[in-house]
């Protein structure tokens, strides 16, 4: 079974400039988050979606952050503009009902770099 | 959410029995107890889940007492591949990581 896929692995960019990721969750899973990770801390929960809604966005910064889940599968976090401070490692996650509550199975991260 | 308190890092030796305690004063009725890791560069892995008293699977045990203010992930004869940070999520919908305990063993 595949795990949780995110692109870009890396992504440098300048201030100010617009920067998108993207994550396929394992199949068949309906619950979708994304995190965002900075160093020596744990991950913080930008949002989360249940199938196409997003069920929990407080934590988004809206000014600046976006993110669309279109048919419920795949999703796409988008940052416009960049500031210094988004420099941290993007999570996605997904999971199912399943034996275990909110048991998820994370990606590898988009390491974000903003110069 | 209800948040969590554990240990910033540990030291143990390789072969040792290792417990980390969480406490989780504030956790809700219907709330469960779940203990991640995270290796260097890698997203966070679920190592287990309980509800009360005690769980055991491959990787670990997790005990919790009756007021459920706090649970204790035991890890056996630790590896050196066991070296990572440890996170426990005690709250409404499991969401709050908290900065972990990394977990140093020594050779």
């Amino acid at each position: 079974e595949a795990g949780v896929v995110q692109s870009p692995r890396y992504k440098i960019i300048e201030k100010k400039q617009p920067v998108a990721f993207w994550c396929n969750p394992i199949s068949g899973h309906n619950t979708l988050y994304w995190y965002r990770q900075n160093l020596g801390q744990g991950p913080e929960l930008l949002i989360r979606y249940e199938n196409e809604e997003a069920v929990d966005d407080s934590q988004l910064p809206k000014d600046r952050f976006s993110a669309e889940r279109l048919k419920g599968v795949d999703s796409t976090l988008k940052i416009q503009p960049a500031e210094l401070g988004d420099s941290a490692v993007y999570l996605c996650a997904s999971s199912s009902a399943g034996a275990f509550l909110y048991e998820q199975y994370f990606g590898p991260g988009t390491r974000l770099t903003v110069t | 959410l209800a948040k969590t308190t554990q240990p910033i890092s540990m030291d143990s030796y390789e072969g040792q029995e290792v417990n980390i305690t969480c406490s989780h004063n504030n956790i809700a009725t219907n709330d469960y107890i779940t203990w991640y890791q995270q290796f260097p560069s890698q997203g966070p892995r679920f190592i287990i889940q309980g509800y009360k008293t005690k769980v055991t699977n491959e990787v670990a045990s997790l005990f919790i007492p009756a007021d459920r203010k706090s649970s204790t992930l035991s890890l056996p004869r630790v590896s050196l591949s066991d070296t990572a940070v440890y996170y426990c999520l005690g709250g409404a919908n499991n969401l709050f990581f908290g900065t972990g305990t990394r977990l140093t063993v020594i050779p």
